[in-house]
């Protein structure tokens, strides 16, 4: 079966740094997706990594590593505004989005 | 372009009625997507469409689910005989769908609640 895993809640400090990681397994890879959620509205793109390596934008950094089926975001100077849920997807050979349950990242003053 | 717009937010229906939902799309994409999402849970697959093809469908959905992109540009999903676990926010999303990087974008999502 197809299974996206990443840690349920996290919570972290406003100005510190937090990786929220992602392990899949999927039949296929055509790409990973980052998405961030705030409560009650809709997912917005973050990221996408399908080669191995880091991609950085700005405060957000994304690592993927094919091999090891594992990709982190990387979220620097964490202001309170950061807190929301990060949904990791895979897309799989139909080139079909395969989503995790999200992690909710509580940031504290 | 303003985004992928949908259309109620918010709707509250009693168990049975037939509820519809639209979505427009980001105008250059052709491809549309349904998901369902539930609290605490990702986006779970529904369908979507490249131009006006239904081109797949979840195995998991219900024969009352039906979804149409009658000229390609925006969708309508409909469902039959509502009932109380149908309530979930409906999220709609739109891709150029130029095969490897097809990121989707959302809409706001049209929150369904059934009595």
């Amino acid at each position: 079966g197809q299974n996206i895993d990443q840690p349920t809640e996290m919570t972290a400090t406003e100005g510190a740094i937090v990786q929220i990681n992602c392990t899949y397994q999927t039949s296929g890879f055509n790409g990973l997706f980052w998405y961030q959620q705030h409560a009650g509205e809709a997912p917005t793109f973050l990221s996408y990594n399908v080669l191995d390596g880091l991609e950085e934008k700005g405060r957000f950094s994304s690592f993927l590593s094919r091999s090891k089926g594992y990709s982190y975001l990387l979220l620097k100077e964490l202001q309170m505004k950061d807190s929301a849920s990060y949904l990791c997807a895979v897309m799989d050979s139909n080139y079909q989005l395969i989503w995790g349950a999200g992690t909710k990242l509580i940031i504290k003053p | 372009d303003t985004g992928v717009s949908q259309d109620p937010r918010h709707k509250i229906t009693k168990r049975g009625q037939n509820v519809t939902f639209r979505c427009d799309p980001i105008s250059e994409h052709n491809r549309l997507y349904w998901y369902r999402q539930t609290l605490g849970q990702g986006p779970e697959f529904l369908t979507y469409f490249q131009n006006e093809a239904q081109l797949e469908k979840s195995r998991l959905l219900s024969d009352r689910f039906s979804a149409e992109r009658p000229k390609g540009s925006f969708s309508t999903l409909e469902i039959q005989r509502t009932e109380q676990g149908d309530s979930a926010m409906y999220l709609c999303a739109s891709s150029f769908g130029a095969g490897e990087t097809d990121t989707q974008y959302f809409g706001p999502g049209t929150r369904l609640t059934v009595l």
